[in-house]
Parts: C-alpha cells; sequence; structure tokens
C-alpha cells in the first residue's frame, strides 16, 4: 500500500550544493510529475513524465532536471541548489490520461 | 497558465455551506479537485470531464461548465474534517502525447469552526 513514494522528507543544503530528490511508485502507473509549493503559490509544475522514455518541461523547469530511470521512478536533480529553490517539492503519478493524481508524502527542502 | 480560484480563503461554521469557484483563460476539456490538509499532500476528490457534469463526493460536489471555462466547488453543511486548501487543477495541454500534466490555481484556504 505504498502509492507514490519520496525520499528524503527533510534536506539541508548550502548554496551550490547539487542533490537528487527520488521518487518511486508501485502502480504501474506511467506518468509522474515534480511540482514544488510555495506559500501562495500554489503547486506549480518543474518536469513531468507522460510514459517511460519521454520527459517534458512544466512552468518553471529552470535549474533542474530530471530522468524518468523506468516506470516506477522518476527522479528531480538539483545541479547547483539556490536558496530560490527553497521550497516543498511533490512527486504525483497517475495512469494516464484523464486519471486522478496521487501524491507522495513531499520533501521539504531548504536552501542556505 | 494557472486557473484561478476565488475566493482565497473562507471561514465557515460547521454546518454553513461553502462555493469555490475556479476559472480559465483557455478552453477547459476537464478539472481535477484536490484537498490539502496543513503539512500533508494534496488528495485527489474528483474529476469532471464534460461540460456541464456534476459530481459528488460525500457532501461535496462539483459542476463544470466547459462555455463559461469554469468549474465550481459546493461543500453542504460543511464539517470540521473539510477543513483545508482546496485547488483545481487544469491540463497543461489537450496533446495525449504530451500525458496529462495539470495547472494548478493557487488555492483557497478553508477554514471550518465549531
Amino acid at each position: 500500500n505504498a502509492g507514490v513514494t519520496q525520499t528524503p522528507k527533510f534536506q539541508v543544503l548550502k548554496t551550490g550544493q547539487s542533490m537528487t530528490l527520488q521518487c518511486a511508485q508501485d502502480m504501474n502507473h506511467n506518468s509522474m510529475y515534480w511540482y514544488r509549493q510555495d506559500p501562495g503559490m500554489g503547486l506549480r509544475l518543474i518536469y513531468y513524465s507522460a510514459s517511460e522514455g519521454t520527459t517534458d518541461k512544466g512552468e518553471v523547469p529552470n535549474g533542474y532536471n530530471v530522468s524518468r530511470l523506468n516506470k516506477r521512478e522518476f527522479s528531480l536533480r538539483l545541479e547547483s541548489a539556490a536558496p530560490s529553490q527553497t521550497s516543498v517539492y511533490f512527486c504525483a503519478s497517475n495512469p494516464t490520461g484523464v486519471y486522478g493524481y496521487t501524491f507522495g508524502s513531499g520533501t521539504r527542502l531548504t536552501v542556505v | 497558465q494557472q486557473p484561478v480560484q476565488s475566493p482565497q480563503a473562507v471561514i465557515l461554521r460547521e454546518g454553513e455551506d461553502a462555493v469555490i469557484n475556479c476559472s480559465s483563460s483557455k478552453a477547459l476539456y476537464s478539472v481535477h479537485w484536490y484537498r490539502q490538509k496543513h503539512g500533508e499532500a494534496p488528495v485527489f476528490l474528483m474529476i469532471l470531464l464534460k461540460g456541464g457534469e456534476q459530481k459528488g463526493h460525500d457532501k461535496i460536489s462539483a459542476s463544470f461548465n466547459e462555455k463559461k471555462q469554469q468549474s465550481s466547488l459546493y461543500l453542504t453543511a460543511s464539517q470540521l474534517s473539510y477543513s483545508g486548501t482546496y485547488f483545481c487543477g487544469t491540463p497543461e495541454n489537450q496533446n495525449s502525447n504530451s500525458g496529462y500534466a495539470l495547472n494548478f490555481g493557487k488555492g483557497t484556504s478553508l477554514l471550518v469552526t465549531p
């Protein structure tokens, strides 16, 4: 009954450091998504993967890269972290098309 | 393009009703609704796919008017458990080859008091 699992749950980085946020789903979903959530801004799409082997930019892709490692896993990488990337990051997945999303529990990232 | 939600915040007494609106500047084919409690992940409530369609989830229902490019979420006889932030989501585009990425509104904060 895991659903969507994100690791780590919390992370503090220094400016310029790099890190990868991990996301895995066990529901055999085709599509996966990365969002960031900032106070008063709602959820903003960073990158998404409609199916294994494809990735596309969302609204706020700058400073991020993604990898759809296989059908289960979709990782988000920050190459050189900046304080503006302090946020809560959510991974989500859905089977495809017009199905609701299942969200992971989020990663709270602070860049100092 | 983010859909626009209104109001930004609502405070209700238990048992009162509320309406949350979501509108888009572009044609809509579907609308998602989610609820997020403080410190938790958003949870899917419902999706509306057709013009004028209404769906329900317990005492929470929604309508979708594709001609007006808007959707409304209705919370009837609100309960304490309804407190949270409600988000609507609309498709980034309709190209089936591009998946089904959603743009979310900024959210409506709902507080139900005893």
